[in-house]
């Protein structure tokens, strides 16, 4: 079936380092988006991409999406304690006249001080 | 304000009760979601509707039921024929026209069977 899938499952950085979390669809995607969760909440978007290799940033915060429309990702430069949470991509996959969001496992970002 | 309300925040059920969950929005969309999380987990799909009147299963809708008779409400039933029910479950709504589908969450309801 159609399968979103993300790694790392968790990751450890040390306050002011850089992290990567990297989102691969099965299908090819008419958009994907990303959403954060704070520990005790629920996920709230963050971004956008719907063009074949786009960029986006925000702050210090870098999304791409791949040539194919098949695959993402979700950079942070220099992280802050504020950054922690868990980060999921969703890909939009249309399916004749309906579409649905396929949400990826997510990225658990631990940011020790 | 626009958004999206579920209620309770904290359910506490015993075991073999059915328990319907409440989601609605008022955001005009068309597409609405359940999704179970459970911890250190993410998101999977119990059931999405596009139109009134229409849903498809997700990945777990075993044990799940909904309906969706108004645009603004998407109640979700969870049957005694679930095996493991308890879990934080979000209802999601978006627009669904176009490629224009951000999701925006509900506060989500933490199912507690006992």
């Amino acid at each position: 079936g159609q399968q979103v899938m993300q790694i790392p499952q968790y990751q450890h950085v040390q306050e002011g380092e850089d992290f990567t979390t990297y989102c691969n669809s099965s299908t090819t995607l008419s958009n994907i988006q990303w959403y954060k969760q704070r520990p005790g909440g629920h996920p709230v978007f963050l971004i956008q991409l719907v063009k074949s290799g786009e960029v986006k940033k925000q702050k210090r915060l870098t999304f791409q999406f791949g040539e194919a429309k098949k695959n993402s990702s979700l950079h942070i430069t220099a992280t802050q304690t504020t950054d922690v949470g868990t980060y999921f991509c969703a890909g939009d996959i249309l399916k004749t006249s309906y579409d649905k969001v396929i949400f990826g496992p997510g990225t658990s970002l631990s940011v020790i001080p | 304000d626009g958004g999206i309300t579920q209620s309770p925040k904290y359910l506490f059920r015993k075991e073999g009760q059915n328990v319907t969950l409440s989601c609605e929005q008022n955001l005009n969309h068309d597409a609405m979601y359940w999704y179970r999380q459970d911890p250190g987990q993410g998101l999977r799909l119990i059931y999405y509707s596009q139109i009134v009147n229409d849903f498809q299963k997700g990945d777990i809708a075993e044990g799940y039921s909904v309906s969706r008779e108004k645009k603004e409400s998407f109640p979700l039933t969870v049957t005694s024929a679930q095996k493991n029910p308890t879990a934080f479950y979000l209802c999601a709504s978006s627009d669904g026209q176009g490629a224009y589908t951000e999701a925006f969450f509900g506060q989500g309801t933490r199912l507690t069977v006992v």
